[in-house]
C-alpha cells in the first residue's frame, strides 16, 4: 500500500523551530518529485515546498524563503521540513505528497503561538 | 506566483451535474499545463481526482469514478471540473492546480453543496 505518514507537529513559541518528518512506503520513494503543503485552519490550500529526486532542485514559496529547508533522505525513505523562526501565519496543517500531489499523508498540525 | 480563480461556492441537486471551473491568469495559457484537481472532505486530507490537458493527455485518479472529468475552455483561459449524476457525497471542497516551472500553484477552491 502506498503510504505517506507525517509527524513532528506540536505548538511551539513564535521566533521557534520544528523538524517535520514525512515517512514513505509502498513506492519507490527515489523516484518522485516530493512536495509540502499546508493548511491553515479554515483556509485552502498552499503549497510550500519541493525536491527533485535526488535533491538537487528545491523550491519554496515566497512567504518561507529563508526561513523553511526542505530535505529527504532517500536510504530512509524520508522526507523533512526544518522550520525556523515560526511565526503565527505558519499555523496550519501540513501534508507531505507525492510527484504531482497524487498521494497525500494524513497531515501534522503545527501551532505558533505564545 | 500566479493564482488560480475559483469560485467560493457551488451548488447543484443529486443527479444533477456540476462544472466546477478554475480561470488562470491572462499571463499563463491555459492550453499549455495540465490542470490538476483534488477533492477535500472535511477532517480529511485532500484526495487527487484527475489531471487534463487535452481529450487525448488526461488521466484519472486511482478508483475516481468516471462520472468525474476534466476539460478546458480555452476561450475563457479555463480548466473545469465536470461531476455528472451529482451524489451526496460529492459534497466536498475542490481545488484545482497548475506546476509551472517550479512551482505549484493552487486555486483558493470551491465548497460544492449538494442540495
Amino acid at each position: 500500500e502506498v503510504q505517506l505518514v507525517e509527524s513532528g507537529g506540536g505548538l511551539v513559541q513564535p521566533g521557534g523551530s520544528l523538524r517535520l518528518s514525512c515517512a514513505a512506503s509502498g513506492f519507490t520513494f527515489s523516484s518522485y518529485w516530493m512536495s509540502w503543503v499546508r493548511q491553515a485552519p479554515g483556509k485552502g490550500l498552499e503549497w510550500v515546498a519541493n525536491i527533485k529526486q535526488d535533491g538537487s532542485e528545491k523550491y519554496y514559496v515566497d512567504s518561507v524563503k529563508g526561513r523553511f529547508t526542505i530535505s529527504r533522505d532517500n536510504a530512509k525513505n524520508s522526507l523533512y521540513l526544518q522550520m525556523n523562526s515560526l511565526r503565527a501565519e505558519d499555523t496550519a496543517v501540513y501534508y507531505c505528497a507525492r510527484d504531482f500531489l497524487d498521494v497525500w499523508g494524513q497531515g501534522t498540525l503545527v501551532t505558533v503561538s505564545s | 506566483q500566479p493564482v488560480l480563480t475559483q469560485p467560493p461556492s457551488s451548488s447543484a441537486s443529486p443527479g444533477e451535474s456540476a462544472r466546477l471551473t478554475c480561470t488562470l491568469p491572462s499571463d499563463i495559457n491555459v492550453g499549455s499545463y495540465n490542470i490538476y484537481w483534488y477533492q477535500q472532505k472535511p477532517g480529511s486530507p485532500p484526495r487527487y481526482l484527475l489531471y487534463y490537458y487535452s481529450d487525448s493527455d488526461k488521466g484519472q485518479g486511482s478508483g475516481v469514478p468516471s462520472r468525474f472529468s476534466g476539460s478546458k475552455d480555452a476561450s475563457a483561459n479555463t480548466g473545469i471540473l465536470l461531476i455528472s449524476g451529482l451524489q451526496s457525497e460529492d459534497e466536498a471542497d475542490y481545488y484545482c492546480m497548475i506546476w509551472p516551472s517550479n512551482a505549484v500553484v493552487f486555486g483558493g477552491g470551491t465548497k460544492l453543496t449538494v442540495l
